[in-house]
């Protein structure tokens, strides 16, 4: 059972466009929501994390928006760069555990 | 000066065998983990030490054998490799639960059963 649902599973954006990338869950015990950018070869990287306290965090052109009743949240990439081409995780962890339970992955292409 | 760091990089193997993955941490944390990311890029958590004791051990085959001889090193034993065992083994580590939890993730090993 997936607890943690992403979409789109594949992003193609042009340079300078918004990659929007979608997350759900049904845990209600989950509170810290992080997403997490991983490039070939490498492991993921923490990008931006938010917890359930705010609806939404920025963090330069990354923005993480956080809807609690809807058990939703999102990461929005304005300006879009190709050097932002990576598979992007969404994850979240109760606050009774310390491993995270990932999505399964968004690819995104920045198209130059 | 890698944080978490994992090794071998690459292992190609042939099935039967016994192999062993290394992960070192030298960020001061005391929790550590072993993630196996599929051919479709899932993450799943495999093992989760603190203070190298076991405390999460989800549903892995018991061929799979973690060791941590000390909190900075956390250790993948793999015996009698299977095909279905070829995928990239992620270790993390953190701080514990309640403070900046952020994980760091090793390079991976890309283990690849023939």
């Amino acid at each position: 059972q997936q607890q943690v649902k992403q979409s789109p599973q594949s992003l193609i954006v042009q340079k300078g466009g918004i990659s929007i990338i979608n997350c759900a869950y049904e845990n209600t015990a989950f509170d810290y929501f992080p997403w997490y950018q991983q490039f070939p070869g490498k492991g993921p990287a923490l990008l931006i994390a938010i917890r359930p306290d705010v609806s939404e965090k920025k963090e330069g052109r990354f923005t993480i928006s956080f809807n609690k009743s809807a058990k939703q949240f999102s990461l929005h990439i304005m300006d879009s760069q190709p050097g932002d081409s990576a598979t992007y995780f969404c994850a979240a962890r109760p606050g009774s555990a310390r491993q995270l339970t990932f999505g399964s992955g968004t690819q995104l292409t920045v198209l130059p | 000066d890698t944080a978490v760091s994992q090794t071998p990089k690459y292992l190609v193997t042939q099935m039967g065998n016994d192999k062993s993955i290394k992960c070192e941490q030298n960020l001061g944390h005391d929790t550590m983990y072993w993630y196996k990311q599929d051919s479709k890029k899932f993450l799943k958590i495999m093992f989760s030490y603190n203070n190298k004791e076991l405390i999460i051990n989800e549903t892995v085959p018991n061929r799979f054998s973690p060791k941590s001889p000390d909190k900075a090193h956390l250790n993948l034993h793999i015996n009698s490799l299977e095909l279905g065992d070829s995928a990239v083994y992620f270790c993390a580590s953190s701080l514990p639960q309640g403070q900046n939890t952020e994980a760091f993730f090793g390079q991976g090993t890309r283990l690849t059963v023939v």
